[in-house]
């Protein structure tokens, strides 16, 4: 699985969009991306993923560069509550590939 | 809701000791993992199950083994806990039923172990 590059900590400002970024350079045509997130003193709960395409929840919404060497992960209206750990994984979908490689992720703090 | 339970919150232990962390998930999900949580080294892999009585090693198994007798049950065993398993356990689960296996993992709340 290819590995994937995040800014250890960023700040935002609460009611504004949080923009994280997740370099992934080497990733093949196979490799989806996903995001998840970890609050703290608790498991790490998933965002979202997506393939080529920007991909859009209730959640949060994730823009793929066209060349899918890397990927941003949108909060549009930050709260408190988004402040938490968020990693971004690369990796094959496939029923023989069930393991998720886990980054640092970048730590979030949501500023009132 | 997907349900992952953990046996317990916090866990106090001795060295030596044999250690059973339990884990149990209600969406009848085929996969389930132990991993591990430390700090400025992220979440590793401990061992998964991808079956009822089906296990492979993962990252960082050294020092630890692992029970699925049943498919909503999968137990993580520390036969002689040391201190350098004080660590935050996460147990996690996912379906590949629908054949993608997209794998979004569902997470149980973690099980803080403190080996004294």
């Amino acid at each position: 699985d290819a590995k994937t590059t995040q800014p250890p900590s960023m700040d935002c400002a609460e009611g504004r969009a949080a923009n994280l970024p997740c370099n992934h350079s080497t990733i093949s045509g196979n490799e989806y991306v996903y995001w998840y997130r970890q609050i703290h003193s608790q498991g790490p709960q998933y965002i979202i993923h997506g393939l080529k395409n920007n991909e859009t929840n209730e959640m949060a919404s994730l823009i793929i560069t066209e060349d899918r060497k890397s990927s941003t992960l949108i909060l549009p209206h930050a709260t408190l509550r988004d402040t938490a750990v968020y990693y971004c994984i690369v990796r094959v979908v496939g029923a023989n590939n069930r393991k998720l490689i886990w980054g640092l992720g970048t730590s979030l703090a949501v500023n009132p | 809701d997907v349900k992952v339970t953990q046996s317990s919150r916090y866990l106090v232990k001795r060295t030596g000791e044999k250690v059973f962390l339990e884990c149990v998930q209600d969406m009848d999900h085929e996969n389930m993992f132990w991993y591990r949580q430390d700090p400025g080294l992220g979440l590793r892999l401990i061992y998964f199950s991808y079956d009822v009585k089906m296990k492979e090693k993962g990252d960082i198994p050294e020092g630890y083994s692992v029970s699925r007798e049943k498919k909503e049950r999968f137990s993580l065993i520390l036969e002689s806990a040391s201190t350098n398993q004080t660590s935050m356990y996460l147990c996690a689960s996912s379906s590949i039923r629908d054949g993608s296996s997209y794998n979004e993992q569902f997470f149980g709340p973690g099980t803080r172990l403190t080996v004294l």
